[in-house]
């Protein structure tokens, strides 16, 4: 069965530190892969997807960047959090043939302070 | 365009009540997909249920059941006689065939009172 991991669990980071949350999935093969913000007390928002190695589509313009140097890896980075970074982040998987179900992991939970 | 609209914001109802958790959705394609999740209070999305666009028969899982009417271009989910584990914030969603992106509602956060 698959399974997906995120880490860290939660994140408290100062205003202008780095960032890299990671995320892989076990048990598939050329998943498609999605980052997701979800701020306090509010929906989910699409970051980043990745239909391959190497293939990043942004959704948001922003001070984040994500990268695929694996098939089932997916990294979300910042190289300056800002304030607004904080929040709920989520990483989910489908499978690669569109229309096709996600399925999240546990998420990360960060705090920029 | 395409949209999920879920108009109650957040509900509470007293244990072992019915209640009933709207979704209202626009496409203009023929061939899409519908989902629900829920999301308790750890944080992590669990997937519900998927239906598609050419399946309108309702469908009962143990207390869930959920009400695909494509003349109201609604899905809805009812849980029947609600227990203080089904406390969470739940999302209605769609996606167009072939697509890769999923369109999320705002999420409608249910309270069930002891």
């Amino acid at each position: 069965s698959q399974t997906i991991h995120q880490w860290p669990a939660t994140l408290v980071q100062p205003v202008g530190s780095p960032l890299s949350l990671e995320c892989t999935v076990e048990g598939t093969s050329n998943p498609n892969l999605y980052w997701y913000r979800q701020a306090a007390g509010r929906g989910l928002q699409l970051l980043f997807y990745s239909v391959g190695i190497g293939q990043i589509s942004s959704e948001v313009p922003q001070n984040l960047s994500a990268s695929r140097p694996q098939d089932r890896q997916f990294i979300l980075s910042s190289k300056k959090l800002l304030l607004s970074d904080s929040g709920f982040y989520l990483c989910a998987w489908s499978a690669l043939a569109g229309s096709e179900t996600q399925y999240f992991g546990p998420g990360t939970r960060l705090l920029v302070l | 365009a395409q949209k999920v609209t879920q108009a109650q914001t957040e509900i509470s109802v007293v244990e072992k009540e019915d209640v009933t958790l709207d979704c209202v959705y626009e496409t203009r394609d023929t061939t899409y997909y519908l989902f629900w999740y829920k999301q308790p209070p750890s944080g992590e999305l669990v997937f519900l249920i998927r239906r598609n666009s050419f399946d309108e028969q309702n469908e009962i899982s143990g207390r869930y059941s959920w009400n695909f009417q494509k003349s109201t271009s609604s899905f809805n989910f009812t849980i029947t006689a609600s227990q203080v584990v089904d406390s969470a914030v739940y999302f209605c969603a769609l996606i167009m065939n072939r697509d890769d992106k999923i369109i999320f509602g705002k999420g409608t956060r249910l309270h069930i009172l002891p």
